[in-house]
């Protein structure tokens, strides 16, 4: 089984409509956090969660809001979706809390369509 | 705060040629260096990492030599095949409890058969 899990993997809605993607990790790491990939501008970071009680905001974040439901779950979402907000979206998982170096483990990916 | 620049892409390249990508970077100290891969269809993941001054990171035939005299992290392979074909990202350096990544535009690499 995977280690990092995305749900849904595929999503169309339309304007308005309000989205959560769900990000669920088996790793165990304290450190989870939210990417968009849009063709030609690579990877952002939207929020980020460095514990349970800690979330920061990324380069992107305004339209997106998170939760972190436990140190296992972190989810975004798109209050009123717009058509913009179309792109693939990543979540990753890090540890650090056991002195490792910080490498990120990605989920496989939500493709999201706003109509 | 610490950063990286890394060559523009994309780069296209012949079976069995010689792969170098540049990526440089900006920071105080000695953090931790990464190179990730993204596959058609699948997220990120490590290909290798250096968390020292002259370590080399190596894997599936890639390596990347930590050089702190031209803070420099290439990542090279002798002969690339056609199921290296990906987009590659040279991410900033970590240090700490507050380290977080930012990945950038990456490379696409395409190899020829």
């Amino acid at each position: 089984d995977a280690d990092v899990t995305q749900t849904p993997r595929n999503r169309i809605t339309k304007t308005g409509k309000r989205i959560m993607l769900e990000c669920s990790q088996t790793k165990g790491h304290d450190r989870m956090y939210w990417y968009r990939q849009d063709p030609g501008l690579g990877l952002r970071l939207i929020y980020y969660s460095f514990d349970v009680k800690d979330i920061n905001k990324g380069e992107i974040s305004d339209g997106y809001s998170v939760s972190r439901q436990a140190q296992a779950k972190f989810s975004l979402s798109l209050e009123s979706a717009i058509p913009n907000q179309t792109a693939l979206y990543f979540c990753a998982t890090s540890d650090w809390t056991s002195g490792n170096t910080d490498t990120q483990y990605f989920g496989p990916g939500t493709r999201l369509t706003v109509l | 705060g610490d950063s990286v620049t890394q060559m523009e892409g994309p780069v296209t390249l012949s079976e069995e040629a010689f792969l170098t990508i540049n990526c440089t970077y900006t920071a105080t100290g000695y953090p931790s260096l990464f190179w990730y891969v993204q596959y058609p269809g699948e997220g990120l993941q490590l290909l290798l990492k250096a968390t020292k001054a002259d370590d080399k990171g190596s894997n599936k035939g890639f390596e990347a030599t930590y050089r702190k005299e031209t803070t420099s992290f290439h990542l090279e392979k002798g002969s690339v095949q056609v199921s290296d074909s990906a987009v590659y990202f040279c991410a900033p350096p970590t240090r700490g409890r507050n380290s977080k990544l930012t990945f950038g535009k990456g490379i696409t690499l395409s190899v020829r058969p």
